[in-house]
């Protein structure tokens, strides 16, 4: 079945520095999409990409799909305390709209 | 974005008991629900689609008896966990999208505990 493999499982940084995370799929993917958990909460989407090769920023986040649609990055620059949770990539089949996640990046950040 | 609401935010039940989680679209029609399970410090794994007025597609794994949706309305579905056992025990959540959106907005989830 379709995967994605998101990197790194978990970041451990101090407050100010920049982060960044990927996924890879072995499958492509038409959108791809980034999302933010808090504990006990659902998913909130962070940025959605739907062009191969779209770049993307929202605030102190930016998101990039990659040529082949079968990868993404997400950077959070400047990271602040706020930002501590988990990062989920997705990617969604567009016959569908099933949603498919990696397995997640757990961020902390250290004051 | 979207409003998604789901009910209840946590929920506490005997074993052998079913239970019942509710999943709203408040300003949108939501055409297509998606019922997500998560176990601690793991990602999200679909359980099943289902579009208004039809019957819900189940993962593969996913037993349909045990798992009861309805999607009767354009901003309601439900699932019914049946006979719910300890090992159902998890964190429940729905998406919903409807043909206009292009991306699915989540529900906050609900904690099933079986005891």
């Amino acid at each position: 079945g379709q995967q994605l493999n998101q990197s790194p499982q978990s970041m451990f940084i101090q407050e100010g520095e920049d982060v960044s995370m990927n996924c890879t799929s072995s499958s492509i993917f038409n959108t791809w999409l980034w999302y933010k958990q808090d504990p006990g909460e659902g998913p909130v989407l962070l940025i959605a990409l739907y062009k191969a090769g779209e770049l993307t920023s929202n605030g102190r986040l930016t998101a990039q799909f990659g040529i082949t649609r079968k990868d993404s990055f997400l950077n959070i620059s400047a990271s602040i305390p706020s930002d501590v949770g988990i990062y989920f990539c997705a990617g969604q089949l567009s016959n569908t709209g099933k949603l498919i996640f990696g397995q997640g990046t757990t961020l902390q950040v250290k004051p | 974005g979207a409003v998604v609401s789901q009910h209840p935010s946590r929920v506490i039940c005997k074993s052998g008991t079913s239970v019942k989680i509710e999943c709203r679209s408040l300003d949108f029609q939501a055409t297509t629900m998606f019922w997500y399970r998560q176990f601690p410090k793991q990602s999200l794994m679909l359980m099943a689609t289902s579009n208004e007025g039809s019957k819900a597609t189940y993962e593969q794994g996913v037993e349909k008896d045990k798992f009861l949706i309805n999607h009767a309305s354009l901003t309601l579905s439900t699932l019914t966990v049946t006979s719910a056992h300890p090992e159902d025990s998890s964190f429940y959540i729905c998406s919903a999208r409807d043909f206009q959106l292009t991306e699915a907005f989540f529900g906050q989830g609900t904690r099933l505990t079986v005891v």
